[in-house]
């Protein structure tokens, strides 16, 4: 089955850990992308990248850190220097770089106590 | 102002009913434009791209009119199972093309 893959579904954690969200995509995309969502908030982009090795701050960087040494992964921390940790974050993915449709997993929930 | 704005609602409508929401986006360079839904507590599903010339996929029509710089989605013979947040999309016209997602509308469509 093709599609994007994100573990866990739920992450607890304490403060001031760090903790890594995985992302997974058998699609082939080169581009795929992290969003963070609120309650009742839209989604905000934090980190893109369009190939691997490469990737961009969105606008909301700060606390956050990726990696993209594969094309199929692209693996985002949220460190402790992240003051509202506590989200659901959305991981997308996109044939082409940058202005096509976007497809997304299935979101981890993140509680940081 | 808001890169793309839309009506949060909640739009509470009897099924069968016909309902239309907006949204309207700041950036006149966007090129590419969008509709995701979103049930609750899942991912944004894509519903359709909207395209200049407008374009219809069953009970759902959407239409762009880039002079007034807004967007709509227009759904027939709501069904129940229609109940979600409806997400406007807009490609940024930025540097990096990224896509600009709206607040949502959120629909509830009842017996």
């Amino acid at each position: 089955d093709g599609g994007i893959t994100q573990s866990p579904k739920y992450l607890f954690r304490k403060e001031g850990q760090n903790v890594t969200l995985s992302c997974e995509q058998n699609l082939n995309h080169d581009a795929m992308y992290w969003y963070r969502q609120d309650p009742g908030q839209g989604l905000r982009l934090i980190y893109y990248s369009q190939i691997v090795n490469d990737f961009q701050k969105g606008d909301i960087a700060e606390g956050y850190s990726v990696s993209r040494e594969k094309k199929e992964s692209f693996p985002l921390t949220v460190t402790s220097a992240q003051k509202n940790p506590t989200a659901f974050y959305l991981c997308a993915s996109s044939m082409y770089r940058g202005g096509g449709e976007q497809y997304f997993g299935p979101g981890t929930r993140l509680t940081v106590t | 102002r808001k890169e793309v704005e839309q009506d949060p609602g909640p739009f509470n409508v009897p099924e069968g009913a016909t309902v239309a929401f907006n949204c309207t986006y700041s950036n006149s360079a966007s090129q590419s434009f969008f509709w995701y839904r979103q049930d609750c507590r899942k991912e944004p599903k894509l519903l359709m791209s909207v395209y200049s010339s407008g374009n219809e996929d069953g009970r759902f029509t959407a239409q762009l009119n880039r002079a007034s710089q807004y967007i709509s989605l227009l759904i027939r013979d709501s069904k129940l199972s229609d109940s979600a947040t409806y997400l406007c999309v807009v490609n940024g016209g930025n540097a990096g093309n990224m896509l600009t997602f709206g607040g949502g509308t959120r629909l509830m469509v009842k017996p």
